[in-house]
């Protein structure tokens, strides 16, 4: 059982937007940054959004997060077909003192 | 270019020992924190283990306390895992990933390849 709560699976039509939910508590989301990695099939993951809005160089503007209290959300627009893969959101969690992950989310573009 | 090439993966029987090695390159290695994240086959993410920059902060997963050992060598610029009482639980694909900052609260930005456990008798 995760810390953090996402549906075990998304799915969408190419050009279609999807959101993928990650629930957590006040000691993870609630207060620290939300995180969100996505891992292609048969590679190692990748960061996609950080500090819960942010994206790294390279990471194209289809792909936003957001977070309000101790929930956040990855949204993808325009879905693409090489967008299907496993996507992950983290946090610090400051009762545990460590980093906590959700489930995983496996999106399908339909 | 950054890149994390981990090693040290193999099969080995429960009970046992095992040392995992991380070399990094393409950046300043003791300006970041590095942690351990692992995945067992199929199922999802598990951060294992992180250690700051100089090592003077360490945190580890309650399901890896008391048994796995994070510590790094910057004049090698190479980070470990020192694993023991290695359990079947334990079998997974071991990622190395540095962080974002100095300290144990930054977060993964760059990821290795994996080095595969294999837990069994």
């Amino acid at each position: 059982q995760s810390v953090l709560t996402q549906p075990p699976s998304a799915s969408g039509t190419p050009g279609q937007r999807v959101t993928i939910s990650c629930s957590g508590s006040s000691s993870n989301i609630g207060s620290n940054y939300v995180y969100w990695y996505q891992q292609l099939p048969g590679t190692a993951p990748k960061l996609l959004i950080y500090r819960n809005n942010q994206r790294p160089s390279g990471v194209p503007d289809r792909f936003s997060g957001s977070k309000s209290g101790t929930s956040a959300s990855l949204a993808i627009s325009g879905l693409r077909s090489e967008d299907e893969a496993n996507y992950y959101c983290s946090a610090w969690d400051d009762s545990l003192s460590g980093w906590v992950f959700g489930g995983g989310t496996k999106l399908t573009v339909l | 270019d950054v890149q994390l090439v981990e090693s040290g993966g193999d099969l080995v029987q429960p009970g046992r020992s095992l040392r995992l090695s991380c070399a990094a390159s393409g950046f300043t290695f003791d300006d970041y924190a590095m942690h351990w994240v692992r995945q067992a086959p199929g199922k999802g993410l598990e951060w294992v283990s992180v250690i700051s920059w100089n090592g003077g902060s360490i945190g580890y997963a309650d399901s890896v306390k008391g048994r796995f050992t994070i510590s790094r060598d910057n004049a090698k610029n190479s980070l470990y895992l020192q694993m023991s009482s290695l359990r079947a639980e334990d079998t997974a694909f071991y990622y190395c990933a540095k962080a974002s900052g100095t300290m144990i609260t930054a977060a993964f930005d760059i990821w290795g390849q994996g080095t595969m456990v294999t837990v069994s008798s």
